[in-house]
């Protein structure tokens, strides 16, 4: 799976809209972006994924770059429940055991 | 409908002992994925099973640890004579066949994990 490189932390204030950056220079074009977020000491929780087009869902949305070499994951309105360590993963869908390769991700801070 | 179930949640062993760490798919996930996550570091992906097959241990350490998913029953991930750097939160994924992954792909889900502390 491609590498992903993350800002280490943010902070974000509530209401507003958090843009987490996400660099993917080595996507292949087979790969995905998933986005997945790890509140406090709970299991990582899918957000969105998405190949070319931009995606949203009642979370997020994701606008991937034309070249697909990045993306941003947008929180629309951010609330404290928010905040959380948010993880950009490069893969190939529908491939059951390609396993998720994490990085460091983006520690996110909502602030009141 | 349930999610990955994994019991218990948190698990306290001396130095020595056995931990055994269980893990039940969602209902039609026949893949099983383990990761652990160091104190204060990211996940590290540790194994990957099917029913009675171990696909990847590619992250698996080299001794003490193993990992079964039975025809029947949750899958496990034992610990043999823990030591202290076993303290850690494991953490268990399933996702369905490829075969049966639908157009909403939504990868892996986890479940909220053992903690495990060795004393």
């Amino acid at each position: 799976d491609a590498k992903t490189t993350q800002p280490p932390s943010m902070d974000c204030a509530e209401g507003r809209a958090a843009n987490l950056p996400c660099n993917h220079s080595t996507i292949s074009g087979n790969e995905y972006v998933y986005w997945y977020r790890q509140i406090h000491s709970q299991g990582p929780q899918y957000i969105i994924h998405g190949l070319k087009n931009n995606e949203t869902n009642e979370m997020a949305s994701l606008i991937i770059t034309e070249d697909r070499k990045s993306s941003t994951l947008i929180l629309p309105h951010a609330t404290l429940r928010d905040t959380a360590v948010y993880y950009c993963i490069v893969r190939v869908a529908k491939a059951a055991g390609n396993k998720l390769t994490f990085g460091g991700g983006t520690r996110v801070l909502v602030k009141p | 409908n349930a999610g990955v179930m994994q019991n218990p949640r948190h698990l306290v062993r001396r130095r020595g002992q056995e931990a055994r760490l269980r893990c039940s798919p969602m209902k039609g996930h026949s893949h099983v994925y383990w990761y652990r996550q160091l104190p204060e570091e990211g996940l590290k992906f540790m194994v990957y099973l099917q029913k009675e097959n171990i696909i990847d241990e590619s992250g698996m350490p080299k001794e003490r640890f193993s990992a079964e998913f039975p025809k029947e029953g949750p899958s496990i991930l034992r610990i043999q004579q823990v030591v202290r750097g076993d303290s850690a939160a494991y953490f268990c994924a399933s996702s369905p066949s490829a075969s049966r992954q639908t157009g909403q792909d939504y990868g892996y889900t986890f479940g909220s994990g053992t903690r495990l502390t060795v004393v």
